[in-house]
């Protein structure tokens, strides 16, 4: 079956320090991967994704993620924190199992970015 | 803002009680996904549509039921309510089904539904 982990249920830094959200995949065949965004009380905001090609995907607001293939990990990056970036960042991986096209997302990880 | 409308933004109700949530995708979107937020089962897939069928099935309930209707809106369907229900409910959309723009792409989601059984 399809899915994603994010080992970290929270992630502090400091602002202007760099940021990583950590995610691992577990899938049968080519994944296709997502990171989402969720401030307090809102919905989930698309960032970025990885569907083939480089490694290093280029996201929404700065952020991008590097794609390992060996290590199984799409991880979330930031060269310099703003603590607007404080939120709930969500992993995700494409169902492939199934007829449609549904998300599987992971547990989320909040991150605290401080002044 | 996404482009997908969600209503009722809040919903009060009792145990045992039957509510529907309403969604409205994105102009062009034919596929509508439905996901439960809640604090000890995280972000769950529910239900997806496709141009008026259902086209997947998650952790969905046998109380909880959806349908998309021909101008693509949908409604989710949930009754008996019981106190686990209370939940941030999501809708999402996006552009195709099983075709490659449709493997591909990324969800679109609304601002969601949130439901408390007291």
């Amino acid at each position: 079956a399809q899915s994603v982990a994010q080992p970290e249920d929270q992630v502090n830094v400091a602002e202007g320090n760099p940021l990583t959200v950590k995610c691992t995949y577990s899938v049968s065949g080519n994944p296709y991967l997502f990171w989402y965004v969720q401030y307090p009380n809102r919905g989930l905001q698309f960032l970025l994704k990885y569907i083939t090609g480089d490694n290093l995907v280029k996201g929404s607001y700065g952020f991008e993620a590097e794609f390992n293939k060996s290590q199984t990990s799409f991880h979330l990056k930031k060269p310099s924190a703003l603590v607007s970036d404080s939120a709930l960042y969500f992993c995700a991986v494409r169902d492939l199992n199934q007829a449609g096209t549904a998300l599987i997302f992971g547990k989320g990880t909040t991150l605290s970015v401080s002044s | 803002d996404s482009g997908v409308t969600q209503t009722p933004k809040h919903l009060i109700t009792a145990t045992g009680q039957r509510v529907t949530l309403r969604c409205s995708p994105r102009s062009g979107d034919l596929s509508v996904y439905w996901y439960q937020q809640s604090l000890d089962q995280g972000l769950q897939f529910l239900i997806q549509y496709y141009n008026g069928e259902e086209r997947a099935k998650g952790n969905i309930l046998e109380r909880f039921s959806a349908q998309q209707f021909p101008d693509l809106h949908s409604e989710l369907n949930l009754s008996s309510l019981e106190l686990g229900d209370s939940a941030l409910y999501f809708c999402a959309s996006s552009v195709a089904s099983h075709s490659s723009a449709g493997r591909t792409g990324e969800l679109f989601f609304g601002e969601g539904s949130r439901l408390t059984v007291l």
